[in-house]
């Protein structure tokens, strides 16, 4: 079954610097696409970034990048120059192709790792 | 935003009673979803919907019903509310595989 695990609860990262937030996943599909969503405090789920499983290259938007190691089945996430907005749950989550209808997928979500972005 | 609104954002009811939540878009998007958010669980798919009228479960679907008579309205139902069905419910959309956008949430209390 397909799996995706984050095994960081909770970090700290002071304002300004880099921070990596971890994601393995587990699956035996060879397409799959991974995803990251912020949940600030006020509770909607924010679309950070998203690396499909045949991308060449790591994807990038702004001052998030994916760490895609396809041989380690991990999808790190990297904030760089961290901002106080940046606190707040972030989650992974896998693409799981549906077996009634390939082209509507269902998201299996991680556990969330909680950031907190000290001034 | 992406045109996605949940109603009632909060609720609160009693064990036994029936609770409808309701997620309506104006993106027409295909395909829309249903989610819960649980301490600990990250989010876990309730029922999805690939057009009207067809749907199928997800992965925590005991308890729930859905339905979709229009393209733009999504309905979750829960027959007779439990204590263990208090959780906040997210609507998400997509037009397939496209990253899906989610509604703000709707917190449902059940005592």
């Amino acid at each position: 079954a397909q799996k995706i695990t984050q095994t960081q609860p909770g970090m700290f990262v002071q304002e300004k610097e880099a921070v990596t937030l971890d994601c393995t996943y587990d699956t035996s599909d060879p397409s799959y696409g991974l995803f990251w969503y912020k949940q600030p405090s006020s509770g909607e789920m924010i679309f950070l970034i998203y690396q499909g499983s045949y991308d060449q290259q790591n994807a990038t938007e702004g001052r998030y990048s994916l760490n895609f190691q396809k041989a380690r089945k991990s999808a790190n996430l990297v904030i760089s120059a961290s901002q106080l907005g940046d606190s707040a749950m972030y989650f992974c989550a896998m693409r799981e192709v549906s077996a009634i209808m390939d082209s509507s997928y269902k998201l299996i979500f991680g556990s969330g790792t909680r950031l907190l972005v000290r001034p | 935003d992406a045109g996605i609104t949940q109603s009632p954002r909060h609720k609160v009811t009693e064990t036994g009673t029936p609770v409808t939540l309701r997620c309506h878009q104006t993106e027409n998007h295909r395909y829309m979803y249903w989610y819960r958010q649980d301490p600990g669980h990250g989010l876990r798919l309730i029922h999805y919907s690939y057009g009207v009228k067809d749907t199928d479960k997800g992965e925590v679907s005991d308890g729930y019903s859905v339905s979709r008579s229009k393209t733009e309205d999504f309905l979750l139902t829960l027959e007779s509310a439990t204590s263990s069905q208090t959780s906040v419910y997210f609507c998400a959309i997509s037009t397939g595989d496209q990253p899906q956008h989610f509604g703000d949430g709707t917190r449902l209390s059940i005592l």
